[in-house]
């Protein structure tokens, strides 16, 4: 069974440029969720996907960030004119909804993005 | 007002002792899960524990286990016998229908134990 993976583990970008990043659920998942972190915080809800619907945006989330998940598996997060700002540890899960309390996730290892 | 609130940024614990770490949680909706996780400095959140706010009992899985104590609104984690592998952040989570069952997060504690 493996697990959540994301990719790449690790990106640099310079200031407006756009950056895509993708997460890959453990395969019989049908919830897909993205994460932002920051140091020191616990992390931001972005947006999460059941199969290929994308049912909640965070309303925090600006309109330069946009997540697809076109065949209910993988996912991409995209942010375009990246900002020194968007610099964060994004984090990918995934869960098999049972019940709406006690859904547990599985989170992958995160791509950290740092924006020059 | 917050959610979740981990009142404890850093702890240092002798290897072997047992630790808490605290959380308390403020909801109105009397259905809630809480959870417990570790994130250890490869970046992965691990899943700990979970409590459901109409469990009975604590909820105990090998070394973890949570002292929920509803009235108070607490759900402090123990770790059994603590091991140097057990050094991470831990990160405290409740889900509630009024925030359409999202995870909210804990600010973290970041646990260091000392051999």
């Amino acid at each position: 069974d493996t697990g959540v993976s994301q990719d790449p583990r690790h990106k640099i970008t310079k200031r407006g440029q756009n950056v895509t990043f993708r997460c890959d659920p453990i395969s019989e998942h049908n919830r897909l969720y993205w994460y932002r972190q920051t140091l020191g915080q616990g992390p931001e809800f972005l947006t999460y996907f059941q199969n290929e619907a994308q049912l909640e945006k965070s309303r925090l989330l600006s309109d330069r960030f946009s997540a697809e998940r076109p065949k209910g598996s993988f996912s991409t997060l995209e942010i375009q004119r990246t900002e020194q700002g968007d610099s964060a540890m994004y984090l990918c899960a995934s869960s098999l909804v049972q019940t709406a309390s006690n859904e547990k996730l599985f989170f992958g290892s995160g791509t950290q993005l740092s924006v020059l | 007002a917050q959610k979740i609130t981990q009142t404890q940024p850093g702890m240092f614990v002798q290897e072997k002792e047992a630790v808490t770490l605290d959380c308390t949680y403020d909801t109105s909706d009397p259905s809630y899960g809480l959870f417990w996780y570790k994130q250890p400095s490869s970046g992965e959140m691990i899943f700990l524990i979970y409590q459901g706010s109409y469990d009975q009992q604590n909820a105990t899985e090998g070394r973890y286990s949570l002292n929920f104590q509803k009235a108070r609104k607490s759900a402090n984690l123990v770790i059994s016998a603590s091991q140097l592998g057990d050094s991470a952040m831990y990160f405290c989570a409740m889900r509630e229908l009024d925030s359409n069952y999202q995870l909210i997060w804990g600010a973290g504690t970041k646990l260091i134990i000392k051999p």
